[in-house]
């Protein structure tokens, strides 16, 4: 099977910065995806990651790297409406989409 | 309809019972998948389609059954619902294939008693 793993849950303060971060060991690996996920709705996309390096987008950005199996997702300037799950999914060799647990953030005044 | 719609949002279901979740998307996209989302297990693939008129089996196949007769449906059906198919269920779809951002439909929430 596959194994992706994030931390369960994460707390910070409004303003702060957060980090995500994602393991994985999979039978292949064809790029990675963040998604955020706000309570009792649907996963929206963050963003994709296929290349090693670091990609940004406004105030969240992602990083990867292949050869540690290894990703982040960074969060800068967190707002309270950042508190939600974000999900690491990882396209595997039979070009399907594997997700880990999911990890909670809460962001505090 | 804009994007992809689902239905019913939730439902209770004596075990037994046979029940369709339906799934329909207005983006002309080729791919469509069905997930379960479980607490502490994240979401798992149940069946997907690449295409119309194709469908595979993904993570945890056993108990659901799919069809795709267009582009734009794709329903879930379990023949004899049991407890342990309680769950969240999330359509999705996407252009191509699984390199492409997936786009969720709002969720379906079922309960077999």
């Amino acid at each position: 099977g596959q194994n992706i793993d994030q931390p369960t849950e994460m707390t910070a303060t409004e303003g702060a910065i957060v980090q995500i971060n994602c393991t994985y060991q999979t039978s292949g690996f064809n790029g990675l995806f963040w998604y955020q996920q706000h309570a009792g709705e649907a996963p929206t996309f963050l963003s994709y990651n296929v290349l090693d390096g670091l990609e940004e987008k406004g105030r969240f950005s992602s990083f990867l790297s292949r050869s540690k199996g290894y990703s982040y997702l960074l969060l800068k300037e967190l707002q309270m409406k950042d508190s939600a799950s974000y999900l690491c999914a990882v396209i595997t060799d039979d070009y399907k989409l594997s997700f880990g647990a999911g990890t909670t953030v809460t962001v505090r005044a | 309809i804009a994007g992809i719609t689902q239905a019913p949002t939730s439902q209770i279901l004596a075990a037994g019972r046979r029940m369709t979740l339906r799934c329909t998307q207005d983006m002309r996209h080729n791919a469509m998948y069905w997930y379960r989302q479980d607490l502490g297990l994240g979401l798992r693939l149940i069946h997907y389609s690449n295409t119309a008129g194709t469908t595979g089996k993904g993570e945890v196949p056993d108990g659901y059954s799919v069809s795709r007769a267009n582009t734009d449906d794709f329903p879930l059906t379990l023949a004899s619902a049991v407890p342990s198919q309680t769950s969240v269920y999330f359509c999705a779809s996407s252009e191509g294939s699984a390199y492409n951002e997936q786009f969720f439909g709002p969720g379906t929430r079922l309960t077999v008693l």
